[in-house]
């Protein structure tokens, strides 16, 4: 248990359907995270939020839409996507978004592993 | 982007045999961090290493990060099946402009299994 939960776990959806991700964190963080995670390929940074605001947005597709209501929960809304969207997709949160500090960790989600049919 | 490369790529190996997997890249990293994520699950943070040369051991794992702080290795004694996971190692190095800050820059992960 690392303080941070995903849901759903799975999610198959058509390319038509519009649903959402949620993440939640009980660290008492300030900065959250998307990442996408691909067979053989990094973890590529989607957003990242620090203290609500949206911080970063590494040219992702608008199909795409994050949203962070407070510090404490993070969604991913998703809308048209396509069969190369399917990953699994991870949230992080840590405590600032400064990242890389030798004190500064990133918490992870157990993931949502999406199907794009 | 900063390039990781890890290696190998794909490891599988008995139960008790030592073990080694690489993390490097041509940029110089502010610090290093290993990762490992078992199936099903996100990665779980294992080490930060920060100053060039340094060794850090959590166990039987040993972690170095190299001189010139642009790679890393990871050394495991007599593993175990429960070492088997996907090990992540990611780089802080500061974010393109506009932006402040450090962002982490992660490899492509090194798929262990341990073979009981």
């Amino acid at each position: 248990e690392t303080g941070v939960t995903q849901t759903p776990r799975h999610l198959v959806m058509g390319m038509t359907n519009k649903k959402s991700l949620k993440c939640e964190q009980h660290l008492g963080h300030n900065a959250m995270y998307w990442y996408k995670q691909s067979a053989k390929k990094p973890l590529e940074l989607m957003f990242v939020y620090n203290f609500k605001e949206q911080t970063e947005n590494n040219s992702v597709p608008s199909r795409f839409s994050p949203e962070c209501p407070n510090s404490s929960h993070l969604f991913l809304h998703l809308h048209t996507l396509q069969p190369e969207d399917s990953a699994l997709y991870l949230c992080a949160s840590s405590r600032s978004a400064q990242g890389g500090k030798n004190n500064e960790k990133l918490f992870f989600g157990s993931g949502t592993q999406l199907s794009v049919l | 982007t900063q390039l990781l490369e890890q290696s190998p790529q794909f490891l599988s190996i008995q139960e008790g045999e030592n073990l080694t997997v690489y993390c490097n890249s041509s940029s110089v990293f502010s610090s290093l961090q290993w990762y490992r994520q078992e199936p099903g699950e996100g990665p779980v943070l294992l080490v930060t290493v920060v100053t060039g040369g340094e060794v850090k051991k959590l166990k039987r794992l040993t972690f170095q990060f190299g001189d010139a702080r642009k790679d890393s290795s990871l050394h495991i004694t007599a593993a175990q099946p429960g070492d088997t996971g996907l090990y992540l190692c990611a780089g802080a190095s500061t974010r393109p402009v506009p932006y402040t800050g450090n962002q982490f820059y992660f490899g492509t992960g090194t798929s262990l299994t341990v073979i009981p």
